[in-house]
């Protein structure tokens, strides 16, 4: 099984500041099958970047990702009010599909 | 537009069993795998495994092996899962989403609240 590991745990940052959530797999993920996606209270998950890299249909530009290997990357450019929520990574190239713990964006 | 639609929320006691259902609009339902993930409160992401709507097949996640079904009836798009034998700790939220291929889960249900409870 794949674990993927997301650190820190909250991030808490301020409107118009750059997030950088990072993730990390115990093992080599193919970048085709690691995704991000974006939770916030009392919805469902929301897809954000697929393939370590590509922004899902709808998905503003200020949200990227990045890696390779068991080293990826969300970056958020500037902070919208409406980013702050819980950020998950997933791999979903080998089974059991697995998520990482999560990391809350939270106002400063 | 493409969309899950899942079954409204459940209370079970220990022991019981309880079936979601996740009706799928908007698409061709038998060409994407459905998968299920639930979340339990203040909890991270849990995947429960997937069912392949076309062939019936299945993948459960080892931790509900034996205790967990999925099902699908394509008459009317909907998928089904079913955990047996619950114990409180599997108080959650249950989601059923969409996996298109390389595209990630593109898609997800609005959830079921089950709550297990004596």
């Amino acid at each position: 099984e794949i674990v993927l590991t997301q650190s820190p745990g909250t991030l808490s940052l301020s409107p118009g500041e750059r997030a950088t959530l990072p993730c990390r797999a115990s093992q080599s993920v193919s970048s085709s099958y690691l995704a991000w996606y974006q939770q916030k209270p009392g919805q469902a998950p929301r897809l954000l970047i697929y393939g370590a890299s590509r922004r899902a249909t709808g998905i503003p530009d200020r949200f990227s990702g990045s890696g390779s290997g068991t080293d990826f990357t969300l970056t958020i450019s500037r902070l919208e009010p409406e980013d702050f929520a819980v950020y998950y990574c997933q791999q979903y190239g080998s089974s059991p599909l697995t998520f990482g713990g999560g990391t809350k964006v939270e106002i400063k | 537009q493409v969309q899950l639609v899942q079954s409204g929320a459940e209370v079970k006691k220990p022991g019981a069993s309880v079936k979601v259902s996740c009706k799928a609009s908007g698409y061709t339902f038998t060409g994407y795998y459905m998968h299920w993930v639930r979340q339990a409160p203040g909890q991270g992401l849990e995947w429960m495994g997937w069912i392949n709507p076309k062939s019936g097949g299945t993948n459960y996640a080892q931790k509900f092996q034996g205790r967990v079904t999925m099902t699908r009836d394509t008459s009317i798009s909907t998928a089904y899962m079913e955990l047996s034998r619950l114990r409180f700790d599997d108080t959650a939220v249950y989601y059923c989403a969409r996996l298109d291929g390389e595209y990630g889960m593109d898609v997800w249900g609005q959830g079921t609240t089950v709550i297990v409870s004596s």
